[in-house]
């Protein structure tokens, strides 16, 4: 199986500042034929499911705001966001779906300083 | 908009099966870009994928359930279901149905508590 292994495992951010999470792929997950990275981001808030924030690493899903951000490439990924609002405290989790099976990191919990 | 509803006991009996419903509205089942599929979250921990199925039947499973997990679906009824026998307490999880846009997760269900006792 990929292990993805995401960090920090928490962060506490002020308001308005920038929350980056880091997330590991214990394999390449960028898929040479299409030239994809088969990586997804999601949000989770308290007594919620998660949420579907960005797909291929940095493909925002629709109506997600523009604050938050998806990078990388390869192993290495990043979810950024900009200018942290309260809404945004929530458990983030990364996902590569380019091996059987899926399998989702740790989870990064953000909360506000 | 598509919503996913998932349905079943919220108890069940160590040995016997587990077996969820998920219901799906405002959607077709039927495109070859989408899979339906179950994850689960035992309490306070992270995501586990469990597998998937496509509106024709094929079926992918996580490995290490894959002796005991059973994915079906039945698009007349736009529904598609999960049977997890021999079950113990480690099952113990929040159960959410998801639907799969090539391969990523984007549209989940509630959940629903499943708990593994006698």
């Amino acid at each position: 199986d990929i292990v993805m292994t995401q960090s920090p495992d928490s962060l506490a951010v002020f308001l308005g500042e920038r929350a980056t999470i880091n997330c590991k792929s214990s394999q390449n997950i960028l898929y040479s034929s299409d030239n994809k990275n088969y990586l997804a981001w999601y949000q989770q808030r308290p007594g919620q499911p998660p949420k579907l924030l960005f797909y291929w690493a940095s493909t925002r899903e629709s109506g997600v705001p523009e604050r938050f951000s998806g990078s990388g490439s390869g192993t290495d990924f990043n979810l950024t966001i900009s200018s942290l609002q309260a809404e945004d405290a929530a458990v983030y989790y990364c996902q590569q779906y380019y091996g059987n099976p899926d399998t989702f990191g740790q989870g990064t919990r953000v909360e506000i300083k | 908009q598509v919503q996913l509803q998932e349905s079943g006991p919220g108890l069940v009996k160590p040995s016997e099966t587990l077996s969820l419903t998920c219901t799906v509205s405002g959607d077709s089942m039927t495109s070859s870009r989408l899979y339906w599929g179950w994850v689960r979250q035992p309490p306070g921990k992270g995501l586990e994928w469990i597998g998937s199925v496509s509106y024709s039947g094929t079926t992918y499973y996580t490995p290490s359930l894959k002796s005991r997990v059973s994915i079906s679906v039945d698009t007349s009824k736009t529904q598609f279901s999960l049977h997890l026998n021999s079950v113990t307490a480690a099952d113990t999880a929040m159960y959410y149905c998801v639907r799969r846009r090539d391969r990523y997760m984007d549209v989940w269900g509630k959940g629903t508590t499943v708990t593994v006792s006698s």
